[in-house]
């Protein structure tokens, strides 16, 4: 079945660091979706990415999907405090709706 | 256009009894998805439903737990002779269409505690 592996688990930075999330996954993905949970806040919406090798960037943000459609990245730029969080990498199996969560990376930012 | 709206907030039952957690879709949406997250661990699957349909209800256990999404009203998932182990954040979410092709947009989360 499709595995889709997201690291780090844990990821502590200074203030003005950088800071990358992956997910990886074993098949091609249709699409992925990114999300961002404060801590004891909801999960919000932050991208999607469609098509091969895509690449946006959203202020601080610079999201990618792979040219094979296995993998995607989250960078961010110089972290600020209120980057902290849990951040998902979420996606639907073949011919599923079913929203699949990755475990998440979750982002500590030392002022 | 109001968020998605859940209610209550916080829940605590006891052992034994029902619980009841109401999710309101945005305006427009008939896609509703129901989550499960324990403390420090990812969010969990349970049930995705439409109007008066439960179209993938893999992730939700055989027992106790049910839901719908009638055609007036809030989605309800119900819990029944919940145990400490039910203890959890549900979240809701909502969606114009199914799938990874669009936003989902969630609720600020029912957190059940059984004590």
């Amino acid at each position: 079945g499709q595995q889709v592996m997201q690291i780090p688990q844990y990821q502590h930075v200074q203030e003005g660091e950088d800071f990358t999330t992956y997910c990886n996954s074993s098949t091609t993905l249709s699409n992925i979706q990114w999300y961002k949970q404060r801590p004891g806040g909801h999960p919000v919406f932050l991208i999607q990415l469609v098509k091969s090798g895509e690449v946006k960037k959203q202020k601080r943000l610079t999201f990618q999907f792979g040219e094979a459609k296995k993998n995607s990245s989250l960078h961010i730029t110089a972290t600020q405090t209120t980057d902290v969080g849990t951040y998902f990498c979420v996606y639907s199996g073949a011919g599923s709706y079913q929203l699949t969560f990755g475990k998440g990376t979750k982002l500590s930012v030392i002022p | 256009n109001a968020g998605v709206m859940q209610n209550p907030r916080h829940l605590v039952r006891r052992r034994g009894q029902e619980a009841r957690l109401r999710c309101s879709p945005m305006k427009g949406h008939s896609h509703v998805y129901w989550y499960r997250q324990l403390p420090e661990e990812g969010l969990k699957f349970m049930v995705y439903l439409q109007k008066e349909n439960i179209i993938d209800e893999s992730g939700m256990p055989k027992e106790r737990f049910s839901a719908e999404f009638p055609k007036e009203g809030p989605s309800i998932l119900r819990i029944q002779q919940v145990v400490r182990g039910d203890s959890a954040a549900y979240f809701c979410a909502s969606s114009p269409q199914g799938g990874s092709d669009t936003e989902a947009f969630f609720g600020q989360g029912t957190r059940l505690t059984v004590v």
